[in-house]
């Protein structure tokens, strides 16, 4: 079975703070992809990340960098000095063929 | 370019009426899936399309849900005798290519209230 779990609902960060969104998986196939979106008040999902299942070496862009540890069954997000901008749901999902989606974490950047 | 459109915004629709919603994809894209997205929740998968045929439609919640993509660009999802449970955003999404190694681009939704 394919799951997505983010275990964290709701997360309120002041700005310029650090946060790490949580992303835990779960699949049997040894080929698949992990993405992350954000879904900001406007409601129109935003790509931010796509990882292969063989691709384990971190990315950073900006203030955003992910952490996939195939060990752990993880594909965290970590957004540097968060800005007010960065208030969204964010969504990380498993794909094989469809893809699965978690329930999202809000994050609240308060000025 | 354009992005990935949805028609109508804005659904309201009594219970047991039929309704149809409307996705065109971006240009070019082969594969193009339905969502479903209730308050608080992730997208749920619904149905995927590889061109003109529905390659995994194992999300449908039942036999009042039917799409098609006919000439494999827009798609169309039809729910018949709607219930106040369809009550969601029903979001389209396209991408060069199927089987998750393509990032998908989401449409902005359709918000589909059955009263």
């Amino acid at each position: 079975a394919q799951k997505v779990t983010q275990a964290q609902t709701e997360i309120s960060v002041v700005e310029k703070e650090d946060v790490t969104l949580d992303c835990v998986y779960e699949t049997r196939d040894t080929t698949y992809y992990l993405f992350w979106y954000k879904q900001p008040p406007s409601g129109e999902l935003v790509f931010l990340i796509r990882r292969n299942s063989f691709d384990e070496q971190n990315e950073i862009s900006g203030r955003y960098s992910w952490n996939f540890q195939k060990s752990t069954s993880s594909f965290n997000f970590t957004i540097t000095a968060s800005q007010v901008v960065d208030s969204a749901v964010y969504f990380c999902a498993l794909a094989r063929n469809q893809f699965y989606f978690g329930t999202g974490t809000s994050l609240t950047v308060i000025p | 370019g354009a992005g990935v459109s949805q028609t109508p915004s804005n659904k309201v629709t009594e219970k047991g009426k039929y309704v149809e919603l409307r996705c065109d994809p971006i240009s070019g894209h082969t594969a193009l899936y339905w969502y479903r997205q209730s308050l608080g929740q992730g997208p749920e998968f619904l149905i995927y399309f590889q061109g003109t045929g529905a390659a995994d439609d194992s999300g449908l919640p039942n036999d009042r849900f039917f799409a098609v993509r006919p000439e494999g660009s827009v798609s169309t999802l039809k729910i018949q005798r709607t219930e106040r449970g369809d009550s969601a955003v029903y979001l389209c999404a396209s991408s060069p290519s199927g089987g998750g190694s393509y990032e998908q681009y989401f449409g902005p939704g359709t918000r589909l209230t059955v009263t």
